[in-house]
């Protein structure tokens, strides 16, 4: 099954303790893409991918880190979390370029920072 | 950048009844996609739309991108409706799809 899969599911940690989350993608798909969603701001995209070691800034990448050393896979890492990074997030893939093709997001991640 | 307008906000549906859901968008754009939020928090895309019109089920979308709107319709809901619908656009240069702020639909029986 073609499918995006984020994990874990939901995380509770403490300020500082480092932790990555993780994104696979099964349709060999080049973009991919993180971001979060937070009550009343909507979905803000955090960092993408074009494509294997192509990674960029999107609009809120502060506190965060991302890396692509394999086309299927793109975790996203907060080295030192806080509790203004409590959020949901997701992870999300398309075949091909950011704005021209179908997006898949994964389950989501809901991460409490306390 | 790219304006995305989602309306209403709420929605309060009993289960049959018929809705459409607006997007209006203030530039030209090459994509447009609808999403259902469910009540788990999944994200799930109904429809890749940048132009035209779709159907899946008593799901359709339509898209007149010269207006510069879309609109979704439901018909016949049911309460597995329930959850947030998103409008996202894209554009030739951008790096991300740009999200309106989405409608919340309550269906109940």
């Amino acid at each position: 099954e073609a499918q995006v899969t984020q994990n874990p599911r939901y995380l509770i940690t403490v300020t500082g303790k480092k932790l990555t989350v993780t994104c696979s993608q099964n349709m060999n798909h080049e973009y991919m893409s993180w971001y979060r969603q937070d009550p009343g701001l909507g979905l803000r995209q955090i960092y993408y991918s074009m494509n294997v070691e192509v990674t960029d800034k999107g609009d809120v990448p502060e506190g965060y880190k991302v890396s692509r050393k394999e086309k299927r896979n793109f975790p996203l890492i907060l080295e030192s979390p806080s509790p203004n990074q409590t959020s949901l997030y997701f992870c999300a893939s398309t075949k091909q370029g950011a704005t021209n093709e179908k997006l898949f997001f994964g389950s989501g991640t809901q991460l409490s920072v306390l | 950048g790219i304006q995305v307008e989602q309306s209403p906000p709420d929605l309060i549906l009993q289960e049959g009844a018929n809705s459409t859901l607006r997007c209006n968008f203030s530039d030209s754009v090459n994509n447009l996609q609808w999403f259902h939020q469910n009540p788990w928090g999944q994200l799930i895309n109904l429809f890749y739309i940048p132009s035209g019109t779709k159907q899946n089920g008593r799901l359709s979308a339509t898209t007149v991108a010269t207006e510069r709107y879309s609109l979704l319709y439901i018909s016949s809901s049911q309460t597995t409706d329930s959850g947030v619908y998103f409008c996202a656009v894209g554009y030739q240069a951008g790096t991300a799809l740009i999200f309106g702020k989405g409608t919340t639909l309550s269906v109940s029986s």
